[in-house]
């Protein structure tokens, strides 16, 4: 299968500590988003890159997220000193640059990351 | 910023009625898209409009896009069991904002 891929599918964490998602990517997809998702809602957009280059982030993403794509290919997405309200599921996404209106977003299963 | 409005919220018919969700924003999209999504998983993309006026159909499922590209709905014809899930319009302004604006989602149930 060559969909987009997250690790790990659960995370539970005490608050304070710190935690690190993985995506991996459609192969031949040169944008990564983050998005996170609490319950009853849709997709928050956090993020996204093009190639290695970190382009966009939305003002929900605090001084304590940080996101890498190193090479242009897979990303982490770190967050520390976590917090309960940190709770949520987050997904990543893929698309492949194009001119015009399309932005074809392709998700993965996401992360559900639960801080007690 | 941009709002998507989605109704209705929740949604529960037998299965073999036809059903309408709409999404609605005072904003203009370039694009916009419908995904569908499953407990604990990602959402999974239906269809994309793009032009306005534009109507897209996947089997029983109706997609059409707004004059104006400020709306959009999906018509389903014949629910079934397996149409169950939560529908997510979300739309894309372009013009450097990449990030895709989502509705919170339509629960739709099919009882049999």
């Amino acid at each position: 299968d060559t969909g987009v891929s997250q690790n790990p599918r659960h995370k539970i964490t005490k608050r304070g500590q710190n935690v690190t998602f993985r995506c991996d990517p459609i192969s031949e997809h040169n944008r990564l988003y983050w998005y996170r998702q609490t319950l009853g809602q849709g997709p928050e957009f956090l993020t996204y890159f093009q190639n290695e280059a970190q382009l966009e982030k939305s003002r929900l993403l605090s001084d304590r997220f940080s996101a890498e794509r190193p090479k242009g290919s897979f990303s982490t997405l770190e967050i520390q000193r976590t917090e309960q309200g940190d709770s949520a599921m987050y997904l990543c996404a893929s698309s492949l640059a194009t001119s015009g209106r399309y932005n074809e977003q392709f998700f993965g299963p996401g992360t559900r990351l639960t801080v007690l | 910023t941009q709002l998507l409005e989605q109704s209705p919220q929740f949604l529960s018919i037998q299965e073999g009625e036809n059903l309408t969700v709409y999404c609605n924003s005072s904003s203009v999209f370039s694009s916009l898209q419908w995904y569908r999504q499953e407990p604990g998983e990602g959402p999974v993309l239906l269809v994309t409009v793009v032009t306005g006026g534009e109507v897209k159909k996947l089997k029983r499922l109706t997609f059409q896009f707004g004059d104006a590209r400020k709306d959009s709905s999906l018509h389903i014809t014949a629910a079934q069991p397996g149409d169950t899930g939560l529908y997510l319009c979300a739309g894309f302004s372009g013009g450097g904002a990449d990030g895709l604006t989502f509705g919170k989602g339509t629960h739709l149930i099919i009882q049999p």
